[in-house]
């Protein structure tokens, strides 16, 4: 069975930096691209960005290319969303999710809430 | 604003059928295909239709998927209380990135 399970919730502060994870089971994690998509409070899904883990291959959306970085890790079937400064706009729930092609999203995480507030 | 439109409300008595919208353009829905999920109360999206009309196993046939053009529609009959959730539309876009919808809130009366 394909599973994707998410670390806990977060809550920091601006300014600070942040590692979400996305530990995955039950595939080839390198045969398969993974996703970050976010839910912000009283708005739709959000595509964040895309990696395959097999060759690292990124693909960021524009409005979230420089705010934070996808990372994949090969010895743990983990894939990551990683923010070096948070704003409190990035208050959301986030998801990852496996892709069976580069556009269809057919298994997906828990999610994980991340607040930023001071 | 989503670059992919949908209406943000729909809703239905049990047993209608509706149908929800989503409009894009030339570089998105007009040359790749589209995909709809269903995000329940709580819960993590799901993946509801795919390659704009096939439905994933387990997905009732109730669900049904079309796209002409630029635009795409996700038809849902015989509704049932337990269809009330969030839909939401999804397509590649030729900047290389991906796209949703805004999303439709469904309420069945």
């Amino acid at each position: 069975e394909v599973q994707l399970v998410q670390s806990g919730a977060e809550l920091r502060k601006p300014g600070e930096s942040l590692k979400i994870s996305c530990q995955t089971s039950g595939y080839s994690f390198t045969s398969h691209w993974i996703g970050w998509v976010r839910l912000m409070p009283g708005k739709g899904l959000e595509w964040l960005g895309i990696i395959h883990p097999g060759d690292s291959q990124t693909k960021y959306s524009p409005s979230f290319q420089g705010q934070g970085s996808i990372s994949a890790d090969t010895s743990t079937n983990t894939a990551y969303l990683h923010w070096s400064s948070l704003r409190a706009s990035d208050t959301a729930i986030y998801y990852c999710a496996r892709a069976s092609t580069i556009t269809i999203f057919d298994t997906w995480g828990q999610g994980t809430l991340v607040s930023v507030a001071s | 604003q989503s670059v992919l439109t949908q209406p943000p409300s729909a809703s239905g008595t049990p047993g209608q059928r509706v149908t929800i919208s989503c409009s894009g353009s030339s570089s998105n829905i007009g040359s790749n295909d589209v995909h709809w999920y269903q995000q329940l109360p709580g819960t993590a999206p799901k993946l509801l239709i795919y390659y704009n009309d096939q439905r994933p196993s387990g997905v009732p046939d109730r669900f049904s998927g079309s796209k002409s053009g630029t635009s795409a529609s996700l038809a849902i009959s015989g509704l049932q209380s337990e269809d009330e959730a969030d839909y939401f539309c999804a397509a590649w876009d030729d900047s290389l990135n991906g796209l949703f919808g805004g999303g439709t809130k469904l309420t069945v009366l």
